[in-house]
């Protein structure tokens, strides 16, 4: 399968602790997208990387919310100290560099926390 | 920044019958407008998608429309099937930022 990746599928976890997730892009792509999509609504703009620089990061994103992509291939996603309000699904994505090109999408990371 | 707004959020239709829905934004130097289906606790998969140079595509049943001046772009699928009941999600981008809009809740009755 040379679709993008994800893992872990499901996370459940408790408030307080701090969780990590991992993407894995299709190969070729240099450029890696992470979304948050809640119940009933889009997926909302998390953070964009080409290739190992982070160009843009959400205002949606507090200071417990940090992302890597060390070598420019796979990239993970940190939260620390979870809050409830967490609780999501989050989606990875990656495209080939030019404008104008769709995204794929992995089968997300769905979090829970309690 | 760019704002995309999608009606209706719901739409039933029988089938064999048509579905349209529609999007607007607001960034005129947007320039990409894809769509995406998401199926129950599946990924979002492109569909279709269209250029700002093109005003329409049509791939078999599925076709969009863009107009430019009015910033508006709608997704049509003509003799809707059951499996085609899904959520559908347009997006907008200018540069590398994709937007979403809200979703559309499509039930095709058999």
């Amino acid at each position: 399968d040379t679709g993008v990746s994800q893992d872990p599928r499901h996370k459940i976890t408790k408030r307080g602790q701090n969780v990590t997730f991992r993407c894995d892009p299709i190969s070729e792509h240099n450029r890696l997208y992470w979304y948050r999509q809640t119940l009933g609504q889009g997926p909302e703009f998390l953070t964009y990387f080409q290739n190992e620089a982070q160009l843009e990061k959400s205002r949606l994103l507090s200071d417990r919310f940090s992302a890597e992509r060390p070598k420019g291939s796979f990239s993970t996603l940190e939260i620390q100290r979870t809050e409830q309000g967490d609780s999501a699904m989050y989606l990875c994505a990656s495209s080939l560099p030019g404008q104008g090109l769709s995204l794929h999408f992995g089968n997300g990371t769905r979090l829970t926390v309690t | 920044g760019e704002n995309v707004e999608q009606h209706p959020s719901t739409l039933s239709v029988q089938e064999g019958d048509s579905a349209v829905i529609k999007c607007t934004y607001s960034d005129s130097a947007s320039n990409y407008f894809p769509w995406y289906k998401q199926e129950l606790g599946k990924r979002p998969q492109l569909i279709i998608d269209i250029r700002s140079n093109v005003g329409e595509k049509k791939d078999q049943r599925i076709a969009v429309t863009l107009n430019k001046t009015a910033k508006h772009f709608s997704l049509h699928i003509t003799e809707t099937q059951p499996e085609d009941s899904a959520v559908y999600f347009c997006a907008v981008t200018g540069t590398y930022k994709y937007i979403f809009g809200t979703g559309t809740r499509l039930k095709v009755l058999a």
